[in-house]
């Protein structure tokens, strides 16, 4: 099991965001990834492996963490950057077992 | 350009079957394992099915066990979901997924509304 925190976060453009998962036992090689979605789209990955950034995700995404706490962040916010954030474990089996999702609202 | 694009969506009655497609393009169809995920409506998203590329592995959330089926033609690019005994629980938007090989889902398809009701 994954539990995100917080449910909701609501920052400015400019502003740190930072998205915590917990796993309920140890994710195996730090097999954890970060999806954004928005409104009537798909998710999108943004991180793999808990730190390595997909391609085209911009450099103020970044992940971190290992064993059971995982964390993301983004350094500055856009005003894009809205929508729902999800971690995903993938390691301890093919079943991808998703987080509860945390809604980054802008201000 | 990879793509992944879904058909087969729909309404169905309680107790009823669907099936639902998803045909690759762009990457070697057959090298990837492949999954279906869903939303219901307003909910977050959930993890349904998976296939190994040569379709010898598959897994499935305890919620669709024994009354959904997943395969693949790696011949005709194409993933297949078939779903059966629907509940109104089973409501939402199925999305077909690719296993990126170093983690995680890398593409999506646009999605299929599948709407259980009597």
């Amino acid at each position: 099991v994954l539990t995100q925190s917080p449910g909701t976060l609501s920052l400015s453009p400019g502003e740190r965001a930072i998205f915590s998962c917990w796993a309920s036992q140890s994710v195996s090689s730090n097999s954890l990834a970060w999806y954004q979605q928005k409104p009537g789209q798909a998710p999108r990955l943004l991180i793999f492996g808990a730190s390595t950034r997909a391609t085209g995700i911009p450099d103020r995404f970044s992940g971190s963490g290992s064993g059971t706490d995982f964390t993301l962040t983004i350094s500055r916010l856009e005003p894009e950057d809205f929508g729902v954030y999800y971690c995903q474990q993938y390691g301890n089996s093919p079943m991808h077992t998703f987080g509860q999702g945390t809604k980054l609202e802008i201000k | 350009e990879v793509q992944l694009v879904q058909s087969g969506g729909g309404s169905v009655q309680p107790g009823g079957s669907l099936r639902l497609s998803c045909a690759a393009s762009g990457f070697l169809f057959s090298s990837y394992n492949m999954n279906w995920v869903r939303q219901a409506p307003g909910k977050g998203v959930e993890w349904v099915a998976y296939i190994s590329g040569n379709s010898d592995t598959q897994y499935f959330a305890d919620s669709v066990k024994g009354r959904f089926s997943i395969s693949r033609d790696n011949a005709k690019k194409s993933l297949y979901l078939q779903m059966s005994s629907l509940t109104a629980e089973d409501t939402g938007v199925y999305y077909c997924a690719r296993t990126w090989l170093l983690g995680g889902l890398d593409y999506w398809g646009q999605g299929a509304l599948v709407t259980v009701s009597s």
